[in-house]
């Protein structure tokens, strides 16, 4: 199984373009995520997914937009990036939700490093 | 404000000596915590989970502990190895947005 891929793995945009990232699970697993990875700030939720058809903010949604159209699928959408979104970007997908008194762990992709000039 | 502080960027540990990573937290609804290991290029990785119900779990040289009280966690590796090199980075499940992240601790193995 390939688990969780990320495309594309590394990607150089000018300021005020747009792009896509694309996630793919073949684990049937309902809940998607994305974070993204900066110096000394660890790994933030920007959005999340608790289903097909289904999106939510996380911590650090400003600039980014998501869709669920397919259940294997999340995206992440960057509509005029900036140089603030130069970051790693990593998609995650869990069965259940990290809900309190249990937790199912995430599995992640390999990462999608984004550099905006 | 961070709920989950992993004070220390980096530790450097001689091989085959204890590492020890240390994480604390500061919301008292979190109930469920994990280690995850990330490798250079890659994406994080499951390594340990303890229980809020427990004090100690233990999985092959990896062992998590949990001091509830002072809201406290830590993940001893022993022996270290070559291999354990990586950013380790705490996790705990009860908060809003539901896995609230650490910001990482890189370790490094001395041969």
């Amino acid at each position: 199984n390939a688990g969780v891929t990320q495309t594309p793995k590394f990607r150089v945009l000018k300021t005020g373009q747009s792009m896509t990232l694309l996630c793919a699970q073949d684990m049937n697993h309902e809940y998607m995520y994305w974070y993204r990875q900066d110096p000394g700030m660890g790994l933030r939720l920007i959005h999340y997914s608790v289903g097909e058809g289904t999106t939510a903010k996380g911590e650090v949604p400003d600039g980014y937009n998501v869709s669920r159209l397919k259940k294997q699928n999340f995206l992440l959408g960057l509509e005029s990036a900036a140089p603030s979104q130069t970051s790693v970007y990593f998609c995650a997908s869990s069965y259940d939700r990290q809900a309190p008194g249990g937790a199912n762990v995430l599995t992640f992709g390999a990462g999608s490093r984004l550099t905006v000039l | 404000d961070q709920q989950v502080k992993q004070n220390s960027p980096s530790l450097s540990v001689q091989e085959g000596r204890i590492s020890i990573l240390n994480c604390d937290y500061t919301n008292s609804m979190f109930d469920y915590f994990l280690w995850y290991k990330k490798y250079p290029a890659e994406g994080p990785t499951f390594l340990i989970s303890i229980s809020s119900i427990k004090d100690k779990n233990e999985d092959g040289r990896f062992t998590v502990f949990l001091n509830k009280s002072a809201k406290h966690l830590s993940l001893h590796i022993v022996p270290s190895q070559p291999g354990d090199s990586a950013v380790y980075f705490c996790a705990a499940v009860g908060g809003a947005d539901g896995l609230t992240f650490g910001k990482g601790t890189h370790l490094i193995i001395q041969p």
